[in-house]
């Protein structure tokens, strides 16, 4: 099947600075990938929808300026966190569908834990 | 706004017991329909979906899933669990059209004794 990839695996980082997160289709183009938040022991919580070539669709009640997205080409999306706190501290997972529209599973990446001290 | 739901949080079952997982939705249009496993330290992973047609799906690793159209159901079954099914159970519908979103249900973790 297809493949996703994340990286890093495991960040920390102190309390006011960015972390990026890249997330990669390493055996398919991707026009569009998504980006989840899961708490422990809760569920995937979708983020925003990252858009090649456009501007990422976002979630009601997640901050768009908090959380830049980039889809800078068919196989590459990236998540900043900026201004990073303890309460952005969470896993973070992005996905991503081998084509356009219905029909198509999504492929998972195997997350990014973030931890803010 | 859509909604999943699942009403087992946690399940423990010993080997060879039957299995039923429950996942509802809340969407009055077409949905595309996926159970998704996550076994522990690794990423989530395809069980089956359900598109079109015939609403009794057959899955990977022996697992079955039935749309119950009138009920806005999906549940998961699995006639005889193993200690390896242990892992998180993740319900999720895709309200179809142009996007691939998925809204996630809470999850069930299961937890088969040996």
């Amino acid at each position: 099947g297809a493949v996703v990839s994340q990286h890093p695996s495991w960040v920390i980082c102190k309390s006011g600075t960015s972390v990026k997160i890249e997330c990669r289709s390493l055996d398919f183009q991707a026009t569009t990938m998504f980006w989840y938040r899961q708490f422990p022991k809760q569920s995937l919580m979708l983020m925003a929808t990252s858009n090649e070539g456009s501007k990422a669709t976002y979630e009601q009640g997640v901050e768009k300026d908090k959380f830049l997205i980039n889809h800078a080409s068919l196989t590459l999306s990236t998540l900043t966190v900026t201004s990073a706190h303890p309460e952005d501290s969470s896993f973070y997972i992005c996905s991503a569908p081998p084509g356009q529209g219905e029909g198509y599973e999504q492929y998972f990446g195997p997350g990014t834990r973030l931890t803010v001290t | 706004a859509q909604s999943v739901s699942q009403h087992n949080h946690h399940v423990i079952l010993s080997e060879a017991a039957s299995l039923e997982l429950g996942c509802n939705y809340s969407y009055g249009g077409t949905v595309n329909l996926f159970w998704y496993v996550q076994y522990p330290g690794q990423h989530l992973q395809l069980l089956l979906k359900y598109f079109s047609g015939d609403p009794l799906v057959k899955g990977i690793k022996g697992f079955e899933a039935e749309f119950i159209k009138s009920k806005f159901s999906f549940n998961l079954r699995k006639p005889s669990v193993q200690w390896s099914d242990t892992a998180e159970y993740f319900c999720a519908v895709n309200a179809g059209g142009a996007t691939n979103k998925l809204i996630f249900g809470t999850g069930t973790l299961l937890a088969v004794q040996p």
